[in-house]
């Protein structure tokens, strides 16, 4: 997996609390990404990171915020999570010559 | 803006069979293009990828893929499908130029029947 790690691995919440994912990296790569897999949707870009402080959005934001503080962590914050958010959550690195990404093992969250 | 299309949701395939899984794209200039396979429960696994050259790439698995640029396809196939074969399967595209986010298609499942 890259040298990738999610934490936690599983959650369950309640509707209105907020939720904070890790995604973290041992390779010291720049950019950084979360996407959520929905079936009927595939996997659909979050937010992404092009460095430390340096975030920008993608496809499905609303709701969710992200920082970077450190190069190795990235977080994912769901400030008053819905049951719409429920879903499995990936993080992935850009590494290689051609930027393939590289996926961490994902985190199921059920909102209820 | 970017795109990839996966026509069909469900792939069904005998043991031994040859299979293909289709995939189209669409980017602005040149592409660069992957094949992501995801077992249950796991995270998306890299296949191969097409960057420049050889329209035949080769990857994991005895997987491989032929990029026609004409149809804008990329289309992943195995000359004899194993059961252990079944699972999810992502194309994704980005441009070659920059470092945009790649762009994922919706996946197909790919069942091979012993």
């Amino acid at each position: 997996d890259a040298g990738i790690t999610q934490s936690p691995r599983h959650k369950v919440t309640e509707t209105g609390t907020p939720v904070t994912l890790r995604c973290h990296q041992t390779e010291n790569h720049r950019y950084m990404y979360w996407y959520r897999q929905d079936p009927g949707h595939g996997l659909r870009l979050i937010h992404y990171s092009y460095g430390v402080k340096d975030t920008d959005k993608g496809e499905v934001s609303d709701g969710y915020s992200v920082s970077r503080s450190k190069t190795e962590d990235f977080l994912l914050t769901l400030e008053s999570a819905t049951s719409s958010q429920t879903s499995v959550y990936f993080c992935a690195i850009t590494s290689g010559n051609y930027n393939e990404q590289f996926f961490g093992p994902g985190t199921r969250l059920t909102v209820l | 803006a970017q795109s990839v299309a996966q026509p069909e949701d469900q792939v069904n395939v005998a043991e031994g069979n040859p299979l293909t899984v289709k995939c189209t794209y669409s980017v602005s200039g040149n592409p660069y293009l992957f094949w992501y396979v995801q077992y249950p429960n796991r995270g998306l696994q890299f296949l191969l990828k097409y960057i420049t050259g050889d329209n035949l790439v080769k990857g994991s698995y005895g997987f491989e893929a032929e990029f026609n640029k004409s149809q804008t396809s990329f289309h992943l196939k195995k000359p004899s499908a194993l059961v252990s074969d079944s699972a999810l399967y992502f194309c994704a595209v980005r441009p070659n130029s920059g470092n945009t986010p790649l762009v994922f298609g919706k996946g197909t499942r790919l069942s091979v029947i012993a």
